[in-house]
């Protein structure tokens, strides 16, 4: 099956630095996602590309859609307390029909110092 | 409009014990997902269905079951649990477009002693 890697696994920053992490597959995905976890909660999207090359913000957030289909990073500038959680990035591949599975990395965990 | 909930938060069972765990949306999607995750493994999908009536196998099926008897529910079935079965469960729903995202429940802690 396809396969994410990602990576950091985990980042330990000061407040005020800009985070960098990102996502390689082994085949081509038509859809990246980022997701958050706060501890004991589910994952909230943050970010959602659909086109390869596309490069979308929102807010201090910004990821890009790799043009081989294949990768995906997600920048996060002047870090923040509440920025601390863990990090996921998810591959969706429409294979017709109405299958739509998402394949997620094993995450980065995030922590940053005050 | 409470999104995905999910029934228990906690759970701790014996080996060989049975559950279910339930799933519920309101947002009417057709699309619902159960996953795992365990530690440094992300997530893991178990069983999803595409709309009312329809299950189909995910990546770590075995050991489980689902049944999508009502568009807004989805449930989970263990029939005899195992250790290897300890994990947080999420569930989550997305709607029928390509461009719809997954949304997630807050979890399920199961603990099989």
């Amino acid at each position: 099956g396809q396969q994410l890697n990602q990576s950091p696994q985990s980042m330990f920053i000061q407040e005020g630095e800009d985070v960098s992490m990102n996502c390689t597959s082994s085949s081509i995905f038509n859809t990246w996602l980022w997701y958050k976890q706060d501890p004991g909660e589910g994952p909230v999207l943050l970010i959602a590309l659909y086109k390869a090359g596309e490069l979308t913000s929102n807010g201090r957030l910004t990821a890009q859609f790799g043009i081989t289909r294949k990768d995906s990073f997600l920048n996060i500038s002047a870090s923040i307390p509440s920025d601390v959680g863990i990090y996921f990035c998810a591959g969706q591949l429409f294979s017709g029909g109405s299958n739509y599975k998402l394949t997620f990395g094993k995450g980065t965990l995030l922590t940053v110092n005050p | 409009n409470a999104g995905v909930t999910q029934t228990p938060k906690f759970r701790v069972l014996k080996t060989g014990q049975s559950m279910t765990l339930l799933c519920a949306q309101d947002m009417n999607h057709e699309y619902m997902y159960w996953y795992r995750q365990d530690p440094g493994m992300g997530l893991r999908l178990i069983h999803y269905s595409v709309g009312e009536g329809t299950t189909a196998k995910g990546e770590v099926p075995d050991g489980y079951n689902v049944s999508r008897l009502k568009k807004q529910n989805f449930l989970l079935g263990l029939e005899s649990a195992a250790p290897s079965q300890t994990s947080v469960y999420f569930c989550a729903s997305k709607a029928g477009g390509f461009a719809d995202t997954q949304y997630f429940g807050p979890g399920t802690r199961l603990t099989v002693l």
